[in-house]
């Protein structure tokens, strides 16, 4: 069973407004939670990170915001630019393992 | 570079063939994974490496995949008798050390797919 889902596969966003990516999760022992942006033919490439004792945590033009009562977080990219167009994933750490999301493809609009 | 990377990029193999994968994680990182990624999934956990030994493998899906890091830096993901539902992107990241939480470096994936 999924224990970290991204009901949105697709996003666009017209470049310069708020990209808004959102993920769920079913387990409260998660300790950290992860975005990864992935471009074709690569491999996931780590952007920002929270530790599950917080509720946000900024760097630049990246934020992610964690609700634990709604086991929900999301990324928070302002202002989007094209080279943000890429997959978004989602992952929860619990010990050794990381669970993953299925991604949302982000497409910015220039 | 000083990146992860994997070898080979791509895999062709036919069913019931045995593949080798390779990865050879940033100098250094005490701490490997393997992940194996189906198209339009995002990565599920295989194993997991802390120098040589192997601490959990709860993640490979059957008896045919097996994992080694016999010296403590490359990998080799060994998938045996492939079948068709074989077929994936399989990852390698690293991370410097078992901490409560490092940072993986994600190498590029080896494309298996299996006829």
């Amino acid at each position: 069973d999924q224990q970290v889902k991204q009901n949105s596969p697709s996003l666009s966003v017209q470049e310069g407004r708020i990209s808004i990516l959102n993920c769920d999760y079913t387990n409260s022992m998660f300790d950290y939670f992860l975005w990864y942006k992935k471009y074709p033919a690569e491999g996931p490439t780590f952007l920002i990170s929270i530790s599950s004792i917080k509720d946000k945590n900024e760097d630049g033009r990246f934020t992610v915001f964690l609700n634990k009562s709604a086991k929900h977080l999301s990324l928070h990219i302002v202002p989007s630019q094209p080279g943000d167009s890429a997959v978004y994933f989602c992952a929860a750490q619990a010990g050794n393992q990381f669970y993953f999301g299925t991604g949302t493809s982000l497409t910015v609009i220039p | 570079g000083a990146g992860v990377s994997q070898s080979p990029r791509y895999k062709v193999a036919k069913r019931g063939q045995d593949v080798a994968l390779r990865c050879d994680p940033i100098s250094g990182h005490v701490s490997l994974f393997w992940y194996q990624q189906a198209l339009g999934q995002g990565p599920e956990f295989l194993t997991y490496f802390q120098n040589e030994a192997q601490l959990d493998k709860s993640g490979l899906p059957s008896d045919r995949f097996f994992a080694e890091r016999p010296e403590g830096s490359v990998s080799t993901l060994k998938i045996q008798r492939t079948q068709q539902e074989d077929s994936a992107v399989y990852l390698c990241a690293s991370s410097q050390d078992r901490g409560s939480y490092n940072e993986q470096f994600f190498g590029p994936g080896t494309r298996l797919t299996v006829l």
